[in-house]
């Protein structure tokens, strides 16, 4: 009954290589975001949705892009990734009129 | 725009030390203020908040309380423990609900 989960955990992948960080959150949330964590742990937010529609659009190459599909899934495609893409990305969710964000775990990705 | 600044880190306490770490923002308009923590190796959770002047959030015997004349919401507890050991983020969140985190402190415990 994991609240919001991502997948995969791990991801360690060569550069230029394409891929997905999946998101799904079971709390009935309509709002969706990504952040991106550096190895310093400073955490920075990427994008946000609500009710599908994109919201937050911080300053992020276009390589990324984010796909909602419906409101409890949030997803986000990375191309032609490059080694400074290595980071923890997280997904968080919250309702709309509260403002706590519940966090995933986390996706740890390594590109060598 | 909105910001929040916090200590740097590490912070290294032995165990039943009291903790203090200093958060500061700046905002338009009246935020809510809140903390989380990040143990190893999982995501961020909320620890406490405040949604107005004066407000005092606590939990797990942390505590943080909500000044305006100082914009501050520093973090603090009589008595940490080694389980304390996390990364804590201080954040706002204004009405647009755009939440901005401070740089996190890191906090080790020693036995």
């Amino acid at each position: 009954d994991t609240a919001v989960s991502q997948t995969p955990k791990y991801l360690v992948t060569q550069m230029g290589n394409d891929k997905s960080i999946k998101c799904e959150q079971n709390l009935g949330h309509d709002t969706m975001y990504w952040y991106k964590q550096d190895s310093k742990k400073f955490l920075k937010i990427m994008f946000s949705y609500n009710n599908k529609e994109l919201i937050i659009n911080e300053t992020v190459p276009n390589r990324f892009s984010p796909k909602s599909p419906d409101k409890a899934h949030l997803n986000l495609h990375i191309n032609s990734l490059e080694l400074g893409d290595s980071a923890v990305y997280f997904c968080a969710s919250r309702t709309s009129g509260e403002e706590t964000q519940y966090f995933g775990p986390g996706t740890r990705l390594l590109v060598l | 725009g909105n910001s929040v600044t916090q200590m740097e880190g590490p912070v290294t306490l032995s165990e039943e030390a009291f903790l203090t770490i200093n958060c500061t923002y700046t905002a338009t308009g009246y935020p809510s203020l809140f903390w989380y923590v990040q143990y190893p190796g999982e995501g961020l959770q909320l620890l406490l908040k405040a949604t107005k002047a004066d407000d005092k959030g606590s939990n797990k015997g942390f505590e943080a309380t909500y000044r305006k004349e100082t914009t501050s919401f520093h973090l603090e507890k009589g008595s940490v423990q080694v389980s304390d050991s996390a990364v804590y983020f201080c954040a706002l969140s204004t009405n647009n609900n755009d939440m901005r985190f401070g740089a996190g402190t890191r906090l080790t415990v020693k036995p």
